[in-house]
């Protein structure tokens, strides 16, 4: 499938903003994710955005669209600590129906 | 709603072991699928359902079989495991598989081939 690239690693200061960005190469994707893994637990579904829109709010989570650069990040504004997780960019593949997931971001918050 | 559960959690198995994962959900949703979580490879798709009576490979579907006879439950059985499967398995559904649709994964099960 195609590739999804996330760096592996950030780490923020409780209170800071996070930006956690993510890089695809299906241009036909329609919809991009973002996941949350809590250690020892499964995936949660943060947010998504529709491709057509370049930018979606929610709460303390802003994600970022560049679909000309096809450029995905997310932004957790005041970052607390149980925010430490593994953070996955995911997009849909070309069946539509599975998610191809990038490798993901462990965010680390530290006090 | 229980949502996705998966049994057994861990499970340790030898090489050459048969096994089978199981997964269920009670959200009445169509689509299926399986995916395995390996460190620094993110997670592959291994097997998916779109329905009952119907399945379809994913990206790393050797050495695995599913089979789709209820709605709920989605097996993925390990017919004789090898070192290279052990993982960490996910079971995924959501309600038709469409695009934008919500993926509700289950909590895994944690699998080790000696």
């Amino acid at each position: 499938g195609e590739d999804v690239e996330q760096s592996l690693f950030l780490s923020v200061r409780e209170g800071d903003s996070s930006v956690i960005n993510c890089t695809y190469t299906d241009s036909s994707s329609t919809y991009l994710y973002w996941y949350k893994q809590e250690p020892g637990a499964g995936l949660q579904l943060l947010t998504y955005i529709f491709s057509n829109m370049d930018m979606k709010q929610d709460q303390r989570l802003t994600v970022l669209l560049n679909k000309k650069d096809k450029h995905l990040s997310l932004r957790i504004a005041d970052t607390q600590t149980g925010d430490s997780a593994i953070y996955f960019c995911a997009e849909n593949s070309n069946s539509g129906y599975a998610l191809n997931f990038g490798k993901g971001t462990s965010l680390l918050v530290t006090p | 709603n229980a949502g996705v559960t998966q049994t057994p959690k861990f499970q340790v198995l030898k090489t050459g072991q048969s096994m089978t994962l199981q997964c269920a959900q009670d959200m009445n949703h169509e689509y299926m699928s399986w995916y395995r979580q390996d460190p620094g490879m993110g997670l592959r798709l291994i097997h998916y359902s779109v329905g009952a009576g119907i399945t379809d490979q994913g990206e790393v579907p050797n050495g695995y079989n599913v089979s789709r006879s209820t709605t709920e439950d989605f097996p993925l059985r390990l017919l004789s495991a090898a070192p290279s499967q052990t993982s960490v398995y996910f079971c995924a559904s959501s309600l038709s598989g469409g695009q934008g649709e919500t993926q509700y994964f289950g909590p895994g099960t944690r699998l080790l081939v000696l």
